[in-house]
């Protein structure tokens, strides 16, 4: 029930498409829901984050889909450039709780052929 | 304002050494958590420290792994006797308040064990 579900494992897109990436997790009192980005050898930098209040975010070419009663999320990310090329994690947390411990999905590794 | 801040960045160990993990957060923030991401997985939750108290260490193995964040000086993830099984790659998170809000990673420590 604590588990996030991330694909595809891996992703190549040609420069200019639109790289998908989706989530679903199980846990309802999930209430946050980030998507971050790593490069090789750095850490983990957060990218867009979604609340389950709103369907959709939009910052710039990435954009969070949320689908509440389908308990599944996706990240879009347009016009996709070589230098997006790293690994997408999906992550969730329950704000109600006195943690807000993320519970990652396993990872998406995005190649964007020039 | 700096990042969060972990050293060293790389660590090798030979089997049954003790390894030593050091994080500095951001400044003003006061909520400190260890991730760690084996080969080829994504992050998994270790433990949520506030200065001087331990949250929560659900994720933390019951052996040999402990944590602390005292009143002054960094958050220290100590590993004793270490076995090939701890090699990974751990991050500290640092968040500026409890709940399900931003955590800021920083560039990780890769532990390798001989």
């Amino acid at each position: 029930q604590q588990q996030v579900k991330q694909s595809p494992q891996s992703l190549i897109v040609q420069k200019g498409g639109i790289s998908i990436i989706n989530c679903a997790y199980e846990n309802t009192a999930f209430d946050y829901f980030p998507w971050y980005q790593q490069f090789p050898g750095k850490g983990p930098a957060l990218l867009i984050a979604i609340r389950p209040d709103v369907s959709e975010k939009k910052e710039g070419r990435f954009t969070i889909s949320f689908n509440k009663s389908a308990k599944q999320f996706s990240l879009h990310i347009m016009d996709s450039q070589p230098g997006d090329s790293a690994t997408y994690f999906c992550a969730a947390s329950k704000g109600s709780s006195n943690t807000g411990k993320l519970i990652f999905g396993q990872g998406t590794t995005l190649q964007v052929k020039p | 304002n700096a990042g969060v801040m972990q050293n060293p960045r790389h660590l090798v160990r030979r089997r049954g050494q003790e390894a030593r993990l050091r994080c500095s957060p951001m400044k003003g923030h006061s909520h400190v958590y260890w991730y760690r991401q084996l080969p080829e997985e994504g992050l998994k939750f270790m433990v949520y420290l506030q200065k001087e108290n331990i949250i929560d260490e659900s994720g933390m193995p019951k052996e040999r792994f402990s944590a602390e964040f005292p009143k002054e000086g960094p958050s220290i993830l100590r590993i004793q006797q270490v076995v090939r099984g701890d090699s990974a790659a751990y991050f500290c998170a640092s968040s500026p308040q409890t709940g399900a809000g931003t955590q800021y990673f920083g560039p990780g420590t890769r532990l390798l064990v001989l």
